[in-house]
């Protein structure tokens, strides 16, 4: 099982700041199939990214992915009030499925 | 547009049995792989159980394998989660996901989630 570790727990950041969250996997996610979801409060997550870069449709381009192997990045680059959520990884690429346990972006 | 409707949630005692049904509907059912996604109260995500489209093949976390089946009708539009022997750590929200596209594909869309509670 690939366990998937997300850093930091809490970013507490101001709108329009920069967030820069960490996933890492403990073996290699084969052909970057590493996906991000947003959740919110009472909500079901949300897709953001997957294959690791790739925008799913409809998210706004200030959200982009990056990373292969075993390290991976999600970047927002200008917080918007409605970003402050909680995130998590996935790697897809293998049974199981797994998520990481998420990084809560709060307002500063 | 795709909707995905969960239903069956509830409260039961440990050892009982529950079944979760998730209607789907805006999207061609059988061509793709769903699952099932459960989240406890204040806690993250974990992947339980998948189907794909022709129902043929199955997949379970170690967490809930011998316990829970994944089923689905495609004549329904509908996959199921038969819970069994239930324990108080399977206490969740139940969500059903279903695949981005037919092949190794992450969730595009989730249904608004189920809880079932079993008492401690």
């Amino acid at each position: 099982e690939i366990v998937l570790t997300q850093s930091p727990g809490t970013l507490s950041l101001s709108p329009g700041e920069r967030a820069t969250l960490s996933c890492r996997a403990s073996q290699s996610v084969s052909s970057s199939y590493l996906a991000w979801y947003q959740q919110k409060p009472g909500q079901a997550p949300r897709l953001l990214i997957y294959g690791a870069s790739s925008r799913a449709t409809g998210i706004p381009d200030r959200f982009s992915g990056s990373g292969s192997g075993t390290d991976f990045t999600l970047t927002i680059s200008r917080l918007e009030p409605e970003d402050f959520a909680l995130y998590y990884c996935q790697q897809y690429g293998s049974s199981p499925r797994t998520f990481g346990q998420g990084t809560k972006v709060e307002i500063k | 547009e795709v909707q995905l409707l969960e239903s069956g949630g509830g409260l039961v005692q440990p050892g009982e049995s529950l079944r979760l049904s998730c209607a789907a509907s805006g999207f061609t059912f059988s061509s793709y792989a769903m699952s099932w996604v459960r989240q406890a109260p204040g806690k993250g995500l974990e992947w339980v159980s998948a189907i794909s489209g022709s129902g043929g093949s199955t997949y379970y976390a170690d967490s809930v394998k011998g316990r829970f089946t994944i089923s689905r009708d495609n004549s329904k539009n509908t996959v199921y989660l038969q819970m069994n022997s239930l324990r108080a750590e399977d206490t969740a929200v139940y969500y059903c996901a279903k695949d981005l596209r037919p092949a190794t594909a992450p969730f595009d869309y989730w249904g608004q989630g189920t809880l079932v509670t079993v008492p401690s």
